[in-house]
């Protein structure tokens, strides 16, 4: 079975550039969450995201967007990109019932490196 | 606001030894804790879950504690191989036990010497 993925791996952008992220969950998990990793940290919550709703936001500006598609799979968008954006991004599925009870693990895509110049 | 600790940045060991990691969290009661290995440029991988009502959890050659009074975590790695040398993350479950609002540690980076 595939695991989550997310594209593109690596990428490249200067100062004031805009990215989009994309991220495949697990099939049948409809959560997906967004972390931003930056070097020699843990991860920090950005976004969750389930029946394509948005479920809770991190200490994040609001150039840091993100949506869900019907199909589940997410995308995150980063407008003006500073350099301190540079990090790995990663995105994780879940399974979450209704009443935001879920089994509790999480499972991660390899992330995607975003280095801004 | 919730905050975790993890013990210091690395630790070193030998193979064969126990390795020993410490989580430790303020200003929250989570429903659970987790604890993730991570290796170099990857995404963390999900190794063990303790929930608030339960003391120890073992899997293979992993132990985790949880004292709730304490508010800590331990993490054991028994009989530690080379192959354990990674960054292992502890995480808070997120309100109502919501996974995916986790807070996670800055990790320890433990390494195993042969």
């Amino acid at each position: 079975d595939a695991g989550v993925t997310q594209s593109p791996t690596h990428l490249i952008k200067t100062r004031g550039q805009h990215v989009t992220l994309r991220c495949s969950p697990i099939s049948g998990h409809k959560s997906v969450s967004w972390y931003q990793q930056v070097l020699g940290q843990g991860p920090q919550f950005i976004f969750q995201y389930y029946e394509k709703e948005e479920r809770g936001r991190g200490n994040f500006p609001d150039r840091f967007s993100a949506r869900q598609f019907p199909n589940y799979s997410s995308e995150l968008n980063v407008n003006a990109l500073l350099l301190g954006d540079s990090a790995l991004y990663l995105c994780a599925s879940s399974t979450l019932h209704r009443d935001y009870l879920n089994t509790g693990e999480l499972f991660f895509g390899e992330g995607s490196r975003l280095t801004v110049l | 606001s919730q905050k975790i600790e993890q013990n210091s940045e690395a630790l070193n060991i030998q193979e064969g030894k126990t390795a020993t990691l410490t989580c430790n969290y303020t200003n929250y009661s989570p429903a659970y804790l987790q604890w993730y290995r991570q290796d170099p440029g990857r995404g963390p991988v999900f190794l063990l879950l303790i929930r608030e009502n339960e003391k120890e959890k073992r899997k293979e050659r992993l132990k985790v504690t949880f004292d709730t009074t304490l508010k800590q975590s331990l993490f054991h790695i028994t009989a530690s191989q080379p192959a354990d040398s990674a960054t292992y993350l502890c995480a808070l479950a997120g309100p109502r036990g919501n996974a995916g609002k986790s807070t996670f540690g800055d990790g320890t980076t433990l390494t195993v010497k042969p």
